[in-house]
């Protein structure tokens, strides 16, 4: 099936440092998303974007549209011990169903204090 | 503001077991899913109902089967587990956002 090529699949990083991740698909999506997830919790929503080159912030957080709309990233700054995790992209086609939101297959993040 | 939930939260079933893993949601949402979350995966579509009464296969339906039992509830069962089966599985449901996802059921068939 369609996948998304989310990277870097590990980052290690130290307690202040700006941390950037993104998400490529080979398919045009009319909507991006971005989840965090804890461990042993779901995944909760951060950001969402709905338009090519949107760029949105959540606090800390800033995601961006790819105006291509085959890409989004998202950057987190002077990230703090919360924000470890596992991060997941997710992105829905045009004309797709509900049932069409395919997920990267996450960036898993570490943040030493 | 319970969200969703889902029940059992760990469960542990012999090969060839049955076994309904149920979820609610308070949202008053439409649409429901039920994903499966491997290591190195991330999470894959098992089935989904976009609206009360219908039920449509997601990308990994194989060996599932689900019921939309009202609005609230959409429950997930596995009539003959088998240990290709062990994975943790979130229900989630949504409108026109992203999904709200409940906790998640950890499953081992062994």
């Amino acid at each position: 099936g369609q996948q998304l090529n989310q990277s870097p699949q590990s980052m290690f990083i130290q307690e202040g440092e700006d941390v950037s991740m993104n998400c490529t698909s080979s398919s045009i999506f009319n909507t991006w998303l971005w989840y965090k997830q804890e461990p042993g919790e779901g995944p909760v929503l951060l950001i969402a974007l709905y338009k090519a080159g949107e760029l949105t912030s959540n606090g800390r957080l800033t995601a961006q549209f790819g105006i291509t709309r085959k890409d989004s990233f998202l950057n987190i700054s002077a990230s703090i011990p919360s924000d470890v995790g596992i991060y997941f992209c997710a992105g829905r086609n045009y004309g797709g169903s509900q049932g069409n939101l395919i997920f990267g297959k996450g960036t898993k993040l570490s943040v030493k204090p | 503001n319970a969200g969703v939930t889902q029940t059992p939260k760990f469960q542990v079933l012999k090969t060839g077991q049955s076994m309904t893993l149920q979820c609610a949601q308070d949202m008053n949402h439409n649409s429901m899913y039920w994903y499966r979350q491997d290591p190195g995966m991330g999470l894959r579509l098992i089935y989904y109902s976009a609206s009360e009464g219908t039920t449509d296969k997601g990308e990994v339906p194989n060996g599932y089967n689900v019921s939309r039992l009202n609005k609230r509830e959409f429950s997930l069962r596995l009539e003959s587990a088998a240990p290709s089966q062990t994975s943790v599985y979130f229900c989630a449901s949504s409108e026109a956002m992203g999904s709200t996802f409940g906790s998640g059921t950890r499953l081992t068939v062994v």
